[in-house]
């Protein structure tokens, strides 16, 4: 089975604060996305992945970066964390664009 | 129009009822369609992929019209365990260059 991970379950941060998301895949996959996903709004792409070191902007980088150093591992990066990036973080991975894609079990961030 | 558009619900059935969902796509030139279901506060999990000829998994069953660009899920003999939200994935593109479209989901409510 594919086994995305996501280290950080449940964050409380302050406004300002730099925020890391980790995010590891172990099927040997192509391509990794960080998602958004809030009531009302559904999911939404904030960054996506084909290749390491290559990332691509999503519907919504506006204040997220991202880092792909290693082909298992997909980072989030908020330089200054505010209140409206409170949300549920979902990272997933594909073997290639257009197939299933593999969710970890979410990063919860409020920012205080 | 909306890339990928689904009916919010909730849908309140009781249970053995027969449930149908539908999902309008926008891009006829999509190639890619999925059902993922997701539990309240969890990630979405891939229920089943969408083919064009229909398919069939016990009490589920998806239909793909590319004429009307809609896709379909039928969920006969409900169960209480069904209670989820229901999310329609389109995939815009094939080969390299798509990413998925997430509908927003129709929520279910499985009533004993």
């Amino acid at each position: 089975d594919v086994k995305v991970t996501q280290s950080s379950r449940y964050l409380v941060k302050r406004t300002g604060e730099k925020v890391f998301l980790e995010c590891v895949q172990d099927m040997d996959h192509e391509n990794m996305f960080w998602y958004r996903q809030d009531p009302g709004l559904g999911l939404r792409l904030i960054y996506f992945s084909y290749d390491v070191k290559m990332k691509e902007k999503g519907d919504i980088p506006e204040g997220y970066s991202v880092s792909r150093e290693k082909k298992e591992r997909f980072s989030l990066i908020l330089e200054s964390a505010s209140t409206n990036q409170t949300s549920m973080y979902l990272c997933a991975s594909s073997l290639l664009q257009g197939n299933t894609i593999y969710f970890g079990e979410g990063s919860w961030l409020t920012v205080v | 129009r909306k890339e990928v558009e689904q009916d919010p619900g909730p849908f309140n059935v009781p249970e053995g009822a027969t449930v149908a969902f539908n999902c309008t796509y926008s891009n006829s030139a999509s190639q890619s369609f999925f059902w993922y279901r997701q539990d309240c506060r969890k990630e979405p999990k891939l229920l089943m992929s969408v083919y064009s000829s229909g398919n069939e998994d016990g009490r589920f069953t998806a239909q793909l019209n590319r004429a009307s660009q809609y896709i379909s899920l039928l969920i006969r003999d409900s169960k209480l365990s069904d209670s989820a939200t229901y999310l329609c994935v389109v995939s815009p593109y094939g080969g390299s260059q798509g990413n998925l479209i997430f509908g927003k989901g129709t929520k279910l409510s499985v009533k004993p």
